[in-house]
Order: C-alpha cells, then sequence, then structure tokens
C-alpha cells in the first residue's frame, strides 16, 4: 500500500515568516494530494489538494507544489500569522477516496 | 448545514464491554469514511462506504471491530470486547461524489474512546 512520510514534526516559525513542509509518497500510482489542517480538539479540514497533472497550486497564502519524478509534494505558508498554529496533514491516494496520511507536523506560529 | 455528526464525543468504559460510537453524514454525500487517530500511528482509514455499501476494510484491525451503514444517514461504528489499545479518536467524515475530481472530505469532531 501507500506509505507517506511527512517533514517536519513540529516547526516554529516568527509570525510574517514563511513555512514549508514536506511529503514523500512510495506508490508511484497516486495521483491526488489533499493537505488537511486540524485544530485542537476537532476534525481535520481540507486546506489545499493537487493533482497529478498540476505542478503547483496556490490559495492566497496556501501552496501546494509536486514533483512526480522524485514523488514528493510540499505545502507552503507564506506571511504565517497566528490562527495558522495547527497541525497539518499530507495524504495521497490512487483512487480518489482511500486516503494515507501522513504523521502531521505541528506548525506553532510565534507572535 | 450541521455538518458531520458524531456521538457521544467522549467515551470512558471498561475493557471487555462493548463500545458503539455513531455517525451522521452530511445530507447528500455518499461516501463515508470511519478514521482511527492515535499519537503512534496516526490517522488511519479503518472502513469506507459508498451508497451505504463497505468498499474498503481493510483498515479494520481486527475482528472485534465491526462497521455498518443501514441507510444514507447513519453509521455505527462497534467494537467488542474493548481492550485498552482501542484507545484513540475516533473520526467519521463524509465526502459527496461529484464530477471533475471533488474529493473533499468532511471530518466530524471525533469521538475520545478510553478504555479502561
Amino acid at each position: 500500500g501507500e506509505n507517506v512520510e511527512q517533514h517536519p514534526s513540529t516547526l516554529s516559525v516568527q509570525e510574517g515568516d514563511s513555512a514549508v513542509i514536506k511529503c514523500t509518497y512510495s506508490d508511484s500510482a497516486s495521483n491526488y494530494f489533499p493537505w488537511y489542517k486540524q485544530e485542537l480538539g476537532k476534525g481535520p479540514q481540507l486546506i489545499i489538494d493537487i493533482r497529478s497533472n498540476v505542478g503547483e497550486k496556490k490559495d492566497q497564502r496556501i501552496a501546494v507544489t509536486l514533483n512526480k519524478t522524485a514523488k514528493h509534494f510540499s505545502l507552503h505558508i507564506t506571511e504565517t500569522q497566528p490562527e495558522d498554529s495547527a497541525v497539518y496533514f499530507c495524504a495521497a491516494t490512487s483512487n480518489d477516496y482511500k486516503l494515507s496520511f501522513g504523521a502531521g507536523t505541528t506548525v506553532t506560529v510565534r507572535a | 448545514d450541521a455538518g458531520v455528526i458524531q456521538s457521544p464525543r467522549h467515551e470512558v468504559t471498561e475493557m471487555g464491554q462493548e463500545v458503539t460510537l455513531r455517525c451522521k453524514p452530511i445530507s447528500g454525500h455518499d461516501y463515508l469514511f470511519w478514521y482511527r487517530q492515535t499519537m503512534m500511528r496516526g490517522l488511519e482509514l479503518l472502513i469506507y462506504f459508498n451508497n451505504n455499501v463497505p468498499i474498503d476494510d481493510s483498515g479494520m484491525p481486527e475482528d472485534r471491530f465491526s462497521a455498518k451503514m443501514p441507510n444514507a444517514s447513519f453509521s455505527t461504528l462497534k467494537i467488542q470486547p474493548s481492550e485498552p489499545r482501542d484507545s484513540a479518536v475516533y473520526f467519521c467524515a463524509s465526502s459527496p461524489s461529484r464530477g471533475g475530481g471533488y474529493n473533499e472530505q468532511f471530518f466530524g469532531p471525533g469521538t475520545r474512546l478510553t478504555v479502561l
């Protein structure tokens, strides 16, 4: 099955700086890569996703890049704000629904 | 819409007891997922349904776990008998099937299960 590795496990950034989280996957058939944000005491929430026919996607302060050759994808958050503090999960799947999640990155934005 | 509804939000039980977790998906969504989240194993997919039919239960850890979806608005995850290692947060999620590859899964708030 799919194996997704995520780094770093924790990330502390100064407010206004950028944050980058990286993931690698093992199954070359994977074609859908979502990112979820989980706040304390809540379920994960989709923040952005990308398909294998696209190299980069942006939505305001967040962007995701995908390198299918290297089998890795990254989340970039620019101009970080305190409300960006949360746990972020990457995921991958080849069938759109059976998601394999990374272990998560705890992001702390320091004021 | 109220979103995905899960009950109970917290459950504390003793080893050997039966535990039933409940989920009401978002109306109109025809995919339903059960996940388990622990510090050691992260977020794991246990089982998912499409139109009330189980599609993939390969993530169900053992026979003590069972899931049902008797209708489009209700699903249960049952553990019998429960063990301390089942302690975790269990999430239910639902998703619509739409054209164009729209795949967002909407998660409920979770049920925190503690087995003593």
